[in-house]
């Protein structure tokens, strides 16, 4: 069984450009759902995908988008990037359940770096 | 809205030890609740859960029982390995939630 991965792991740009991240799912999973992760904070929601539409989002401006594509991977865009955008973004895959969806399995992340 | 508080850190322990990481949360529901760790330059690897009150999550010698009296998710753990130096996570999701809560985390080191 595939875990999640996401690509790249690293990344530096400057202020004001444009970064697309991409994670694919864990096998069998529907629902990708993205975060971010501050230096030394807790992970915070940015929004989640299921079934290729957006299905709910944390507090971050329109600049930050996404996608997901029919065979459940994603992207996450992210436009006129500013400093505080340096984090590490966490990809996290599970599956949407008639209760609810289940647990959360994350990538390894990507480290982004805005100068 | 929902949150999770954790017990600060950093918290340093001689291996052997005994383990408290503590943690409380408040919601308006019923959520589920997750201990996540993150070993150094990576991701979060889920380590346990507890889906209703009264519930015990256990892995890898760690255990979290989910009391709903308190509204507190403590991670114990009887006798630490340097091996569990990590960053320790605590969140919750209500059901059907779209979204993952989580506390600013603990770090841990575990000194031979």
């Amino acid at each position: 069984e595939t875990g999640v991965t996401q690509s790249p792991t690293h990344l530096i740009k400057t202020r004001g450009q444009q970064v697309t991240l991409r994670c694919s799912s864990q096998s069998g999973h529907n629902t990708v759902s993205w975060y971010q992760q501050a230096l030394g904070q807790g992970p915070q929601f940015i929004f989640q995908y299921y079934r290729e539409e957006e299905n709910g989002r944390g507090n971050f401006p329109p600049r930050f988008s996404g996608l997901q594509f029919p065979n459940y991977s994603s992207e996450l865009n992210v436009n006129a990037l500013e400093l505080d955008d340096s984090a590490l973004y966490l990809c996290a895959s599970s599956l949407a359940l008639v209760t609810g969806t289940d647990t959360q399995y994350f990538g390894p992340g990507t480290r982004l770096t805005v100068l | 809205g929902d949150s999770v508080t954790q017990m600060e850190g950093p918290v340093t322990l001689s291996e052997e030890a005994f383990l408290t990481i503590n943690c409380t949360y408040t919601a308006t529901g019923y959520p589920s609740l997750f201990w996540y760790v993150q070993y150094p330059g990576e991701g979060l690897q889920l380590l346990l859960k507890a889906t209703k009150a009264d519930d015990k999550g256990s892995n890898k010698g760690f255990e979290a029982t989910y009391r709903k009296e308190t509204t507190s998710f403590h991670l114990e753990k009887g006798s630490v390995q340097v091996s569990d130096s990590a960053v320790y996570f605590c969140a919750l999701s209500d059901r059907g939630a779209q979204k993952l809560v989580f506390g600013q985390g603990t770090r841990l080191t575990i000194n031979p």
